[in-house]
């Protein structure tokens, strides 16, 4: 059971665009994170958000979090070759704080 | 560099072969987690400890599957008789449970495994 759906699932834009990856769920997370993960590595953490309505901004990147905390979304601005990647945003549920990912968001951002 | 670790990074086994994976957390995280990738997936939760207690395994954790964390620190994971759908990347992440509850989860570069 997918309990995380990210969309769109692949997104390739020019170089100086916005975009906006979205992650909901039915279900309500204690906290979500966002990741961005490159071929042959292992996922790299960009922010938590724990707050229902919480928005985070990291330079480019603004995170929101929803105010029922099922959802999340993540924009990026002005984007750039060194953005693409696969984004994954992750729920956190119980009390042992496993990881429910997401499908994932695979990026590429042409020059 | 005083991420997480994990050895050996790449690992091509025959089918029916033992392998094992290393994992060495963050320094002083107290709780470390294994999850599977395979291609165009999210990770998957497989099992997590606690200092040296392992609290949780999923059920995509059959009895070919071993995991250790002897001491609390370092985790080890094993595959028995190897399959060729157990070829995926296998990662390892560590965090400190705070006060307030929150878990960041920090992870490895991976173990990529391939069952010839």
């Amino acid at each position: 059971t997918q309990l995380l759906e990210q969309s769109p699932q692949f997104l390739s834009i020019q170089e100086g665009e916005n975009l906006t990856v979205y992650c909901n769920s039915s279900s309500v997370f204690s906290s979500l994170q966002w990741y961005r993960q490159e071929p042959g590595e292992g996922p790299v953490l960009l922010v938590t958000v724990v707050t229902g309505g919480e928005v985070k901004k990291l330079k480019r990147l603004t995170f929101q979090f929803g105010d029922a905390r099922k959802d999340s979304s993540l924009h990026i601005t002005a984007a750039q070759p060194g953005d693409t990647g696969l984004y994954l945003c992750a729920g956190d549920r119980g009390a042992t704080n496993k990881l429910i990912f997401g499908t994932g968001t695979l990026l590429a951002v042409q020059p | 560099d005083t991420g997480v670790s994990q050895n050996p990074r790449h690992k091509i086994t025959k089918r029916g072969q033992n392998v094992t994976f290393r994992c060495d957390p963050i320094s002083e995280h107290n709780r470390l987690y294994w999850y599977r990738q395979t291609l165009g997936q999210g990770p998957e939760f497989l099992t997590y400890f606690q200092n040296e207690a392992q609290l949780e395994k999923s059920r995509l954790l059959s009895d070919r599957f071993s995991a250790e964390r002897p001491k609390g620190s370092f985790s080890t994971l094993e595959i028995q008789r190897t399959e060729q759908g157990d070829s995926a990347m296998y990662l390892c992440a560590s965090s400190l449970l705070s006060s307030g509850g929150t878990d960041t989860q920090y992870f490895g570069p991976g173990t990529r495994l391939t069952v010839l």
